[in-house]
């Protein structure tokens, strides 16, 4: 069965920082991957996805992440945090077998000015 | 293009009372649909999924069941609620072909507390 594991339930950045989330994936087959932005009270919007094309993936706002099949993991990543940044981001990765996704457990970022 | 909407999207219900959830997809035809729950401090969890009308799979033995009596249309119920019902519902759809397959859309979610 597919999982993934998020590193940190909570991280904090100041405004300007790197931004790095980690996501290590168990898969025995490739795997697709994702990540997810949920806003306080909201659905999850989707940030980026991996399908086997190219290993970094560019999604919104800013965001990327990197496929490493050597690691396991497709950590995501932004340059310069923003204060609109701070919300919660999951990692996912599909479950073929029943055409849905499996989330880790969330990692709220916070951005401190 | 595709929309999903979910409700109603706050819900306050005493231990015991039914629960109806109802969630309905536009824009797209035979969506496989999914309902997941979202527990205080934790992530999701996959409590159904549909992939056509009549046709449910339970992921997790629980207090809630699920129906699908119309292609779009995805319902989230209980006969008696408890207060492990408590949280945040997300409905979702997937496409099963095409540039977006694969990529699950969430409705905006319906939280519940059961008091």
């Amino acid at each position: 069965a597919q999982s993934v594991t998020q590193l940190g339930s909570h991280v904090s950045v100041s405004e300007g920082a790197l931004v790095l989330l980690r996501c290590n994936y168990s898969s025995s087959v490739p795997p697709y991957l994702f990540w997810y932005v949920q806003y306080p009270n909201q659905g999850l919007q989707l940030l980026l996805k991996y399908t086997s094309a190219a290993t970094l993936v560019k999604g919104i706002n800013g965001f990327e992440a990197e496929f490493k099949k050597s690691e396991t993991s497709f950590h995501l990543t932004k340059p310069s945090a923003h204060m609109s940044d701070a919300a919660e981001y999951f990692c996912a990765v599909s479950d073929t077998g029943r055409r849905a996704l499996t989330f880790g457990s969330g990692t709220r970022l916070q951005v401190q000015p | 293009s595709q929309t999903i909407h979910q409700w109603p999207a706050t819900l306050v219900q005493p231990v015991g009372s039914p629960l109806s959830l109802e969630c309905t997809v536009e824009g797209t035809s035979n969506p496989n649909l999914y309902w997941y729950r979202q527990a205080a401090g934790r992530g999701l969890q996959l409590l159904f999924y549909s992939v056509g009308i009549g046709q449910i799979s339970s992921e997790v033995p629980q207090n809630l069941s699920a129906s699908r009596p119309q292609d779009r249309q995805f319902i989230l119920s209980s006969k008696k609620l408890l207060l492990s019902d408590s949280g945040f519902y997300l409905c979702a759809w997937i496409l099963t072909g095409g540039p977006g397959a694969n990529v699950l859309t969430f409705g905006a979610g319906s939280r519940l507390t059961v008091l």
